[in-house]
């Protein structure tokens, strides 16, 4: 009964490295979503998928890249570390895009980049 | 451009029932409005769903009037375990879903 999980839980980064934070769902869900809350705020979409090799941008994109070559698993990838991109991120998937069918969220990576 | 709003915090005491309203302007015809529940280090849970008048789980219940730009998330008799951050979430016509601002709901005994 594992739902979405994600990894890794916490990570600190200096300023230019690079990271990949892993999603995977078992509930055989089309739909994954990745989103960014900072301190105190509340969540804003990076990217979101349908399917498998398909993605599309959400809010906030810039900075970040994802795949989705399986159905079960939504990388998300930060190329160049900046300040900016101190967050918690949290990655979810549903089975339909539209917001009737409810999404499932994992617990989070809280990511520091010094 | 679409917005969604909701008050940033509310207080209450155990027992009492807590309204939060969330304004949507701009809602698709066929959208729903969702609300979720994050703790702390949690990721947001789904509590309850609506498209109109009233709905009602073992949780919760949801009011939206006929225009629909607004709903309302009343919770029964709040416990402890209440406090947390509310959200609301409406699909919007571009297919992005936008997230409310959040609520922060503090309880107190």
């Amino acid at each position: 009964n594992a739902g979405v999980t994600q990894t890794p839980k916490f990570r600190i980064l200096k300023i230019g490295q690079s990271m990949t934070l892993q999603c995977t769902q078992d509930m055989n869900h089309n739909y994954m979503y990745w989103y960014r809350q900072d301190p105190g705020m509340g969540l804003k979409l990076i990217y979101y998928s349908v399917g498998a090799g398909i993605t599309d941008k959400g809010e906030v994109p810039n900075g970040y890249n994802v795949s989705r070559s399986t159905t079960e698993d939504f990388p998300l990838r930060l190329e160049l570390a900046a300040p900016s991109q101190t967050s918690v991120y949290f990655c979810a998937s549903s089975t339909g895009l539209k917001s009737n069918q409810p999404q499932h969220f994992g617990d989070g990576t809280r990511l520091s980049i010094l | 451009l679409a917005k969604t709003t909701q008050p940033i915090s509310m207080d209450s005491y155990e027992g009492q029932e807590v309204n939060i309203t969330c304004s949507h302007n701009n809602i698709a015809t066929n959208d729903y409005i969702t609300w979720y529940q994050q703790f702390p280090s949690q990721g947001p849970r789904f509590i309850i769903q609506g498209y109109k008048t009233k709905v009602t789980n073992e949780v919760a219940s949801l009011f939206i009037p006929a225009d629909r730009k607004s709903s309302t998330l009343s919770l029964p008799r709040v416990s402890l375990s209440d406090t947390a951050v509310y959200y609301c979430l409406v699909g919007y016509n571009t297919d992005k879903l936008i997230f409310g601002t959040g609520t922060r709901l503090q309880v107190f005994p």
